[in-house]
C-alpha cells in the first residue's frame, strides 16, 4: 500500500520562503512529483525527482531523499498567486500515481 | 505539447440519469489514461486505469458497473457515470500518459453535480 503524508495547511507572507515536506512509504518507487492545484482546476506539474538531491527550477525547488522516504518543495519569493494546494505524488512500478492529501498554502500580503 | 481536454467542464444532472465525460489527448497518442475523483478539500483518488482496446482496471472500492470506462482509441477515453446519485457529485479529472514515461498530463476536470 501507499502512505503519503504532508501538512494540511501553511501560511506565509508575500516575499517569504515556505517549505512543504512530504514523507512516503510505498511499495515500489519510480519517482516523486509535486503538483500545484488551484481550486476547481486540474493539477499542474511543478517537478519530478527520481534521484536523490535538489532540483531547482526558478522560484521552486524540490528535494528527494529516497533512503529517508522524504521530499520537500521549496517556494521562494512567495507571490499572492502562489496561494494554492500543493500535492505530493509518488509513482509506483505500474505507472500509477498515489497522491498525498495536499497542503493548502495561503500567502498573505 | 501534451495537451489533454475534457468535456464537459461542468454538468448538472438529475438523480438516476447517466452522464458521459470525454477525455481526449489532443496532440499525442496516449497509451494509458487514468480517471480520478476529487471531493472538496480532499486529494485526487485514482478510480481506474484504462489502456486502449482493453478493459479498464478499477481500484478497490470503485464499482465498475457504475463507472463505465471505454478507451476506444489512443486519443479518447470516456467515463460514464450510470444511475447517478447526489453522492457521485464530485470533480472528475482524467490524465494521459505514454509508455515508459511516468509523467501524467492532466485534463482540466469536470465538475459533476447530481440533484
Amino acid at each position: 500500500g501507499q502512505n503519503i503524508d504532508q501538512p494540511t495547511e501553511m501560511t506565509a507572507t508575500e516575499g517569504a520562503i515556505v517549505q512543504i515536506n512530504c514523507t512516503y512509504q510505498t511499495s515500489g518507487f519510480n519517482g516523486l512529483f509535486w503538483y500545484q492545484q488551484h481550486a476547481g482546476e486540474a493539477p499542474t506539474f511543478l517537478s519530478y525527482n527520481v534521484l536523490d538531491g535538489l532540483e531547482e527550477k526558478g522560484r521552486f525547488s524540490s528535494f528527494l531523499s529516497r533512503s529517508k522516504g522524504y521530499s520537500y518543495l521549496l517556494l521562494k519569493e512567495l507571490q499572492m498567486k502562489d496561494s494554492a494546494s500543493y500535492l505530493c505524488a509518488v509513482v509506483s512500478n505500474d505507472y500509477k500515481l498515489s497522491f498525498g492529501a495536499g497542503t493548502t498554502v495561503t500567502v498573505r500580503a | 505539447g501534451a495537451v489533454v481536454s475534457q468535456h464537459p467542464s461542468r454538468v448538472i444532472c438529475k438523480s438516476g440519469t447517466s452522464v458521459k465525460i470525454e477525455c481526449r489527448s489532443l496532440d499525442f497518442q496516449a497509451t494509458t489514461m487514468f480517471w480520478y475523483r476529487q471531493f472538496p478539500k480532499q486529494s485526487l483518488m485514482l478510480m481506474a486505469t484504462s489502456n486502449e482496446g482493453s478493459k479498464a482496471t478499477y481500484e478497490q472500492g470503485v464499482e465498475k458497473d457504475k463507472f463505465l470506462i471505454n478507451h476506444a482509441s489512443l486519443t479518447l477515453s470516456t467515463l460514464t457515470v450510470t444511475s447517478a446519485h447526489p453522492e457521485d457529485s464530485s470533480f472528475y479529472i482524467c490524465s494521459a500518459g505514454f509508455d515508459r514515461d511516468y509523467e501524467q498530463y492532466f485534463g482540466p476536470g469536470t465538475r459533476l453535480t447530481v440533484t
